[in-house]
């Protein structure tokens, strides 16, 4: 594994509550990734980071925030999680904009 | 409509078979990926393509990129269970965005 943590792995929630995911990365790469991954849409990108306190929102980014302030960490945040953020949630990480993307093992949200 | 067109969505064979699957797209890529995923698991990257008719093996695993750099496939000779995942294709988008298809399933059954 290329040193990326996602906690928790999973977690169950009630609609309307406030949920944070964390992952933690050992590499000092710069860049970090959000993916959400759902039946028959593959992989979709939430918001990405290429620098502590820099971030931009990927192609589903409603409902959703981040925050990196510091290198190592990129969290995701639901503010008032809706059913339909029920997911598994991946995070990544990339040295540099040409390099692979390193996936962790994904945290499973359901939100009941 | 997906930028990445991933054929077929799932492949059930025997041990010991051959298989294709496909990524296919009406944009040009500068480049295209494959990753292969286990239950519980992220991706992970198996390969990269980034020239036009490019051909690349990884033991008994083939890739091409196509010609025009709008499709690729991979061959799979000899499939063992271990090679059981879902498969990935995978191209940039714009400057930090990598674009995902939506996978092909695949079961090698022993």
């Amino acid at each position: 594994d290329a040193g990326i943590t996602q906690s928790p792995r999973h977690k169950v929630t009630e609609t309307g509550t406030p949920v944070t995911l964390r992952c933690h990365q050992t590499e000092n790469h710069r860049y970090m990734y959000w993916y959400r991954q759902d039946p028959g849409h593959g992989l979709r990108l939430i918001h990405y980071s290429y620098g502590v306190k820099d971030t931009d929102k990927g192609e589903v980014s409603d409902g959703y925030s981040v925050s990196r302030s510091k290198t190592e960490d990129f969290l995701l945040t639901l503010e008032s999680a809706t059913s339909s953020q029920t997911s598994v949630y991946f995070c990544a990480i990339r040295g540099t904009e040409n390099s692979p993307l390193h996936f962790g093992n994904g945290t499973r949200l359901t939100v009941t | 409509t997906q930028l990445l067109e991933q054929s077929p969505q799932f492949l059930s064979i025997q041990e010991g078979e051959n298989l294709t699957v496909y990524c296919n797209s009406s944009s040009v890529f500068s480049s295209l990926q494959w990753y292969r995923q286990e239950p519980g698991e992220g991706p992970v990257l198996l390969v990269t393509v980034v020239t036009g008719g490019e051909v690349k093996k990884l033991k008994r695993l083939t890739f091409q990129f196509g010609d025009a750099r709008k499709d690729s496939s991979l061959h799979i000779t000899a499939a063992q269970p271990g090679d059981t995942g879902l498969y990935l294709c995978a191209g940039p988008k714009g400057a930090n965005n990598l674009f995902f298809g939506t996978g092909t399933r695949l079961t090698v059954i022993p």
